[in-house]
């Protein structure tokens, strides 16, 4: 399959965990990217090679991924936060995969 | 300092063909290991991939589209282009492109995902 699913939302209170997850058959042979799209803005890359951070990306993010499932976590979640998250990953033909997004509410 | 800019039509009459520009500036499409890709983003919808050109001119397209897609670049001004041929109301949305580092590890090369995002253009198909 082709096709990675994601949560249409997510809500969270300020200071809480954030769990977003990604699943998808091609999960289980690729690496995962995560990217934040606040409105109106381009994406951004948050998590790359599943659980590494880019320059820049505040430690509360992080990856990880178990089998054909990736998640991402966002640790003490700030109103900044608040934006849509979509993962990212590739088919075996290298064939670049994006998830549907997550909108994360923070409340 | 990485920077990639979209540019084109911010509108299109249906049947007619696309082309986008995509200009980097801090990096080199020839100096490799390097990709650029097309992303696009209909209104209040999701990402979808379209298309990514590598450092040494192999290419991809989404396989839903491919037959509508070609994707060119001209190293001596740092541009990449992407045509969307036959373009129906359904292809409005902000156009993106992006930068895709790879680096070299055991005898592969492995992507680093888009790190670095153009502002996008938005594009309407409308008559």
């Amino acid at each position: 399959s082709s096709e990675l699913a994601q949560p249409p939302s997510v809500s969270v209170s300020p200071g809480q965990k954030a769990t977003i997850s990604c699943s998808g058959d091609a999960l289980g042979n690729t690496e995962t990217a995560w990217y934040q799209q606040r409105a109106g803005q381009s994406p951004l890359l948050v998590i790359y090679q599943t659980n590494k951070r880019p320059s820049g990306i505040p430690e509360r993010f992080s990856g990880s991924k178990s089998g054909n499932i990736a998640t991402l976590t966002i640790s003490e979640t700030q109103a900044m936060d608040e934006a849509d998250y979509y993962c990212q990953a590739w088919d075996r033909d290298t064939h670049v995969l994006f998830g549907g997004g997550t909108k994360l509410s923070v409340l | 300092q990485i920077t990639l800019k979209e540019s084109g039509p911010t509108l299109v009459k249906p049947t007619q063909t696309l082309t986008l520009t995509c200009t980097l500036s801090g990096v080199s499409l020839s100096s490799g290991p390097v990709g650029v890709g097309w992303v696009r983003q209909a209104p209040g919808k999701a990402l979808e991939w379209l298309a990514v050109i590598y450092w040494d001119d192999d290419y991809r397209y989404n396989p839903d589209l491919k037959s509508r897609l070609a994707v060119m670049r001209d190293s001596s001004k740092n541009q990449v282009f992407l045509t969307v041929t036959n373009v129906d109301p359904m292809d409005t949305g902000t156009y993106f492109c992006a930068h895709e580092p790879f680096y070299y590890h055991e005898s592969g090369y492995y992507s680093i995902a888009f790190d670095v995002w153009g502002q996008g253009t938005l594009v309407t198909v409308s008559s």
